[in-house]
């Protein structure tokens, strides 16, 4: 079964730092591109980062760039978002998100999620 | 940034009533276009990509048409276990914007 689970998440205090995981299993992980997106609680879907298969080339929303930082490891099938200088505004269910094929950059499967909070 | 502009933000409709919902990129996207489905407390799930590509599984009372800035999700028969919210998304170019969502009620 293919699948994407998402960990790390938790409370975190403004200015602090988290590290999130997505284990894939169940499809070829090097071959895809892959996501991260958020959603604020009650608020819709933002697309927060974006790598390539081979981890070459990485893409953020400007409202994280500087912050938070995406990579991967293919040998582990696991993708990671360091998140640092953490702000009240980045709350949100963070959800890691597989490319449907290399023609086309919808997201075809996703994780679960996992919350973070961020308060003092 | 394209900015991504969904219509109408909430609706309401009854069981067998055909559906529409449509989405304005804010610059040309070609057919960059992809639709979700998100139910209360769930991960969303594609439905259709690519503005008229159905996504497998997914059932055929949904469809999607468009090209260039204007595009539209169609539920032919609305179904009670279509409610959900809708999310429109271009893949055009980084960074990937969503439209704000359309929440479905059924009557």
């Amino acid at each position: 079964e293919v699948q994407l689970l998402e960990s790390g998440g938790g409370l975190v205090q403004p200015g602090g730092s988290l590290r999130l995981s997505c284990a894939a299993s169940g499809f070829t992980f090097s071959n895809y591109a892959m996501s991260w997106v958020r959603q604020a609680p009650g608020k819709g879907l933002e697309w927060v980062s974006g790598m390539s298969d081979s981890g070459g080339a990485t893409y953020y929303a400007d409202s994280v760039k500087g912050r938070f930082t995406m990579s991967r490891d293919n040998s582990k099938n696991t993708l990671y978002l360091e998140m640092n200088s953490l702000r009240a505004e980045d709350t949100a269910v963070y959800y890691c998100a597989k490319r449907l094929s290399m023609r086309h950059d919808a997201f075809d499967i996703w994780g679960q999620g996992t919350r973070v909070t961020v308060s003092s | 940034d394209i900015q991504m502009t969904q219509s109408p933000s909430s609706l309401s409709a009854s069981v067998g009533d055909r559906v529409t919902i449509t989405c304005r990129a804010s610059q040309t996207i070609s057919n960059y276009l992809n639709w979700y489905q998100q139910k209360p407390g769930k991960a969303p799930k594609l439905l259709i990509y690519a503005a008229s590509s159905l996504q497998g599984g997914v059932p055929s009372r949904f469809s999607g048409s468009g090209s260039g800035t204007d595009f539209t999700l169609t539920i032919s028969s609305l179904q009670p276990e279509d409610s959900a919210s809708y999310y429109c998304q271009q893949s055009y170019t980084s960074p990937y914007t969503f439209g704000q969502g359309t929440k479905l009620e059924i009557k």
